[in-house]
């Protein structure tokens, strides 16, 4: 069954860090580019940052830039969102995407996602 | 950088009955990289439409897709009682940043 498992949200003080993983089964990870979305309490959805299949190419949106960075482990399976400097307002459920190979691939399975809460 | 505006906000509807979405961009979206997805309370969304027009794997055909340029549907031929959900249009083109629209909620009338 093609799955993908987040992990590594919790409670955390403003200008605090987590590193969210997502750990992919049942298919080849390192075939398809990686996504971060969030989705703050009662608001729409957010897209965070994407990593290509090779981790070469990276993306981030420009509220998290230089606080965020996005990583995988290919031997592993897995993705990685490394969150510092965290601000209230990056409360949210963070779901890991991932992003069909067609060149007309779409956010085709998602993980069940992790929350994070930054508050004092 | 693409803006996707949604309308209506809320679409309230009674079971048969069909629903139209719409989702207007800011800017021309190139090759059609146009996906919808819906979202039910407590869950992850779940891709519906790719391609603008292409039905994603298991999605019923009373789902349908269409548009161009900076103009795209989604239609639900005849809502069922499983369909009411939150939905949310995303464009992907390369490169990077990939924005959603804020979201039309179909509710029940």
């Amino acid at each position: 069954e093609v799955e993908l498992v987040e992990s590594g949200g919790g409670l955390v003080q403003p200008g605090g860090s987590l590193r969210l993983s997502c750990t992919a089964s049942g298919f080849t990870s390192n075939s398809y580019a990686m996504n971060w979305v969030r989705q703050a309490p009662g608001k729409g959805l957010e897209w965070v940052s994407t990593i290509s299949g090779t981790g070469f190419n990276t993306y981030l949106e420009d509220s998290v830039k230089g606080r965020f960075t996005i990583s995988r482990d290919n031997s592993k399976n897995t993705v990685y969102l490394e969150m510092n400097d965290l601000r209230v307002q990056d409360t949210a459920v963070y779901y890991c995407a991932r992003k069909g190979y067609s060149p007309l691939g779409a956010f085709d399975i998602w993980g069940q996602g992790t929350m994070v809460t930054v508050s004092s | 950088e693409v803006v996707l505006t949604q309308s209506p906000g809320t679409l309230s509807l009674s079971p048969g009955e069909r629903a139209t979405l719409s989702c207007r961009a800011n800017q021309r979206l190139t090759s059609g990289y146009l996906a919808w997805y819906q979202q039910k309370p407590g869950q992850a969304p779940r891709l519906l439409i790719y391609g603008a027009s292409r039905r994603a794997t298991g999605i019923p055909d009373r789902f349908s897709g269409s548009g161009s340029g900076t103009d795209f549907t989604l239609i639900i031929s005849s809502i069922e009682p499983e369909d009411f959900a939150v939905y949310y249009c995303q464009h992907y083109n390369n490169p990077p940043p990939w924005t959603f629209g804020q979201g039309t909620k179909v509710e029940i009338k």
